[in-house]
């Protein structure tokens, strides 16, 4: 079955750079986009961009120009999220996600990492 | 960015009874190829969002019947026919991502009386 694991909780100081890992199996890993999406509390979901797992091609949120890098590992099955310049307004749950093309949305998400920031 | 309402933002139903949520965009999701983009999540207690509704009114796999999206242009419903216990948790209307960027409306808190 699809599965999309993600890694653990993570404490930063403002200013530091954390990696957000996501590894998928039960599925071919390259056919399908992973999105990187975040959920500060009490706010409503943030998409923050996508991954080609295939290609390695990205687009991110202009919000998030600048410090944000997606990777993958393809022969590993694992995408990763690089936010650098870390601020207390990026504490949040951060999710990974699959795109579904033929439903042109979301069908599988990881857990979820939760990241403080904290001076 | 397109701004995505959702109405309202908390409902408490009993057992049995319908539901609706509405969702209002600020630009028009339907795109010229035809489809309409837009999608209805649900974050269960504790969990991660699951897909309920694609492409408007597309229900995902093992979706039970009792769900309905419907709408276009600018304007979706989500119902419930009748709500259950295990319906409780927070719906999200999202504009798709080939509309990018993705939005979310603010949610919509569903408990059970």
């Amino acid at each position: 079955q699809v599965q999309l694991v993600q890694s653990g909780p993570e404490v930063k100081k403002p200013g530091a750079s954390v990696r957000v890992s996501c590894k998928a199996s039960g599925y071919t890993f390259t056919k399908f986009p992973i999105h990187w999406l975040r959920q500060a509390p009490g706010q409503r979901l943030e998409w923050m961009g996508w991954i080609n797992a295939g290609n390695g091609y990205t687009k991110y949120s202009q919000n998030f120009q600048g410090r944000i890098t997606f990777a993958r590992d393809s022969s590993a099955s694992i995408a990763f999220l690089d936010l650098s310049s870390l601020r207390s307004e990026d504490t949040a749950l951060y999710y990974c996600a699959r795109y579904f093309p033929d439903w042109e949305s979301f069908d599988y998400w990881g857990q979820g990492t939760l990241v403080a920031v904290s001076s | 960015d397109n701004v995505m309402n959702q109405s309202p933002l908390s409902l408490t139903v009993t057992p049995g009874e319908p539901a609706s949520i509405s969702c209002k965009s600020s630009q028009s999701l339907l795109h010229s190829n035809g489809y309409t983009y837009l999608d209805w999540y649900l974050q269960k207690p504790g969990q991660s969002p699951q897909l309920l509704i694609y492409l408007g009114s597309n229900r995902a796999s093992g979706v039970p019947d009792r769900f309905t999206g419907s709408g276009t242009d600018r304007d979706f419903t989500l119902k419930i026919s009748r709500v259950e216990a295990a319906d409780v948790g927070i719906y999200y209307c999202m504009q798709g991502p080939q509309i990018p960027p993705v939005t979310f409306g603010q949610g919509t808190r569903l408990e059970i009386k």
